[in-house]
């Protein structure tokens, strides 16, 4: 069965450190992976998308970054943080457009 | 672009009450649409989806949904909520005819059910 895995669950960073989030997916081959951020009481904000493995797409101009180093791993990163990157983040895989997404559990970040 | 409008931010029943969650979306193309839930403490997860056929499908635990092309809209309903329900609910949209994928949510609704 298909699995992802997210991770760390939370993290808290100084301003001005770097990122690295990652994300990884089993049991399934070429998905469509997204990172998503989620506010308190909005909906979910796609951050990037990718189709294969090095094709990155970016929705919203910001302090972060991604990559697809894998097939099935994704990372989203920043060289350095700001307090505005704080947030819910979440990563979520899709084979097709229909298919509906599968999400991880999601990593709290919170900058100070 | 796409944008999805959940009419209620928080709606709370008494359980055995009928739910009716609003959901309007604005694309101009063919559409999947989607209902998501997330159950305190838990995951997002899929709860429900439509991307052709019959535009009443139903999903996991009673729930189902009605897409009525000429309204934009895709409610999802219940005709008897438990206390179990309580959760927040998302509204989801995609294109089809594309191979990304990437789905447009709503701000979401949180439903409270009272025992």
């Amino acid at each position: 069965s298909q699995t992802i895995h997210q991770w760390p669950a939370t993290l808290v960073q100084p301003v001005g450190s770097p990122l690295s989030l990652e994300c990884t997916v089993e049991g399934t081959s070429n998905p469509n992976l997204y990172w998503y951020r989620q506010a308190a009481g909005r909906g979910l904000q796609l951050l990037f998308y990718s189709v294969g493995i090095g094709q990155i797409s970016s929705e919203v101009p910001q302090n972060l970054s991604a990559s697809r180093p894998q097939d099935r791993q994704f990372i989203l990163s920043s060289k350095k943080l700001l307090l505005s990157d704080s947030g819910f983040y979440l990563c979520a895989w899709s084979l097709q457009a229909g298919y509906g997404y599968t999400f991880g559990s999601g990593t709290r970040l919170t900058v100070v | 672009a796409q944008s999805v409008s959940q009419h209620n931010h928080h709606v709370i029943l008494s359980e055995a009450a009928s739910l009716e969650l609003g959901c309007n979306y604005s694309y101009g193309g063919t559409v999947n649409l989607f209902w998501y839930v997330q159950y305190p403490g838990q995951h997002l997860q899929l709860l429900l989806k439509y991307f052709s056929g019959d535009p009443l499908v139903k999903g996991i635990k009673g729930f189902e949904a009605e897409f009525i092309k000429s309204k934009f809209s895709f409610n999802l309903r219940k005709p008897s909520v438990q206390w179990s329900d309580t959760a927040e609910y998302f509204c989801a949209v995609n294109a089809q005819n594309t191979n990304a994928g990437k789905s447009t949510f709503g701000d979401g609704t949180t439903l409270t059910v009272k025992p």
